[in-house]
């Protein structure tokens, strides 16, 4: 069965340290490939997102994820935290099949940077 | 523009009775998803419609859930008769395509007492 692993449920950090999120996947074949962001009391809203071309991408706030096809990864950094980062983080996999697409989440990671 | 939005935010109800989400995606966008967040972990894909036609329904729990998208516009999903496990924030998401950037909703957080 597909499923999508994040390997942190929390994370603390201090203003201005780096930030890097595991997400791992398990299918074979074809996907694409989402980080979604939740601020308190706000939606889910998209981070950034893989489809094809450059496995390293960027998203907004200064975030960028790299997808690593062998080793089904695709983790999520940033060099410098804010405060206002604190929030929810979703690793997603749309797992494209012959019935079409159907979306996997990770059970997401809470950040909480102290300022 | 409107985003997607979730009727009501947070239902309270007793085991045994039925309670109806609704969820009214941005206008135009064909693809309509409803997903379950049990507290602390993932969310959880639950359907996918296409327009009015259910693409996949994989995820729905078992035949006490019904979800439907009558004319291709807002979506219902009704939980009858509730269980105590439904508890949890229900999302819906719209999108474009099929496997492009999806529109999350409030959410609706439903407690099954």
């Amino acid at each position: 069965a597909q499923s999508v692993s994040q390997h942190n449920h929390h994370v603390i950090l201090s203003e201005a340290a780096s930030l890097e999120l595991g997400c791992n996947y398990s299918y074979g074949g074809t996907v694409n490939l989402f980080w979604y962001v939740q601020y308190p009391g706000q939606h889910l809203q998209l981070l950034l997102k893989y489809f094809s071309g450059d496995p390293l991408v960027k998203g907004i706030k200064g975030f960028e994820a790299e997808f690593i096809k062998s080793k089904f990864s695709f983790n999520l950094r940033k060099p410098s935290v804010q405060w206002s980062d604190t929030a929810e983080y979703f690793c997603a996999v749309n797992a494209i099949n012959t019935g079409g697409f159907k979306t996997i989440f990770g059970a997401g990671t809470r950040l909480f940077v102290k300022a | 523009e409107a985003g997607v939005t979730q009727f009501p935010s947070h239902s309270v109800i007793e085991k045994g009775q039925t309670v109806t989400l609704r969820c009214d995606p941005i206008s135009g966008h064909d693809n309509l998803y409803w997903y379950r967040r049990v507290m602390g972990k993932e969310i959880k894909f639950l359907l996918h419609f296409v327009k009015e036609s259910k693409q996949d329904e994989s995820g729905m729990p078992n035949n006490r859930f019904l979800a439907e998208r009558t004319g291709g516009t807002y979506s219902t999903l009704k939980v009858q008769p509730a269980e105590l496990e439904d508890s949890g924030v229900y999302f819906c998401a719209s999108s474009q395509t099929g496997w492009g950037e999806q529109f999350f909703g409030p959410g609706t957080r439903l407690t099954v007492l």
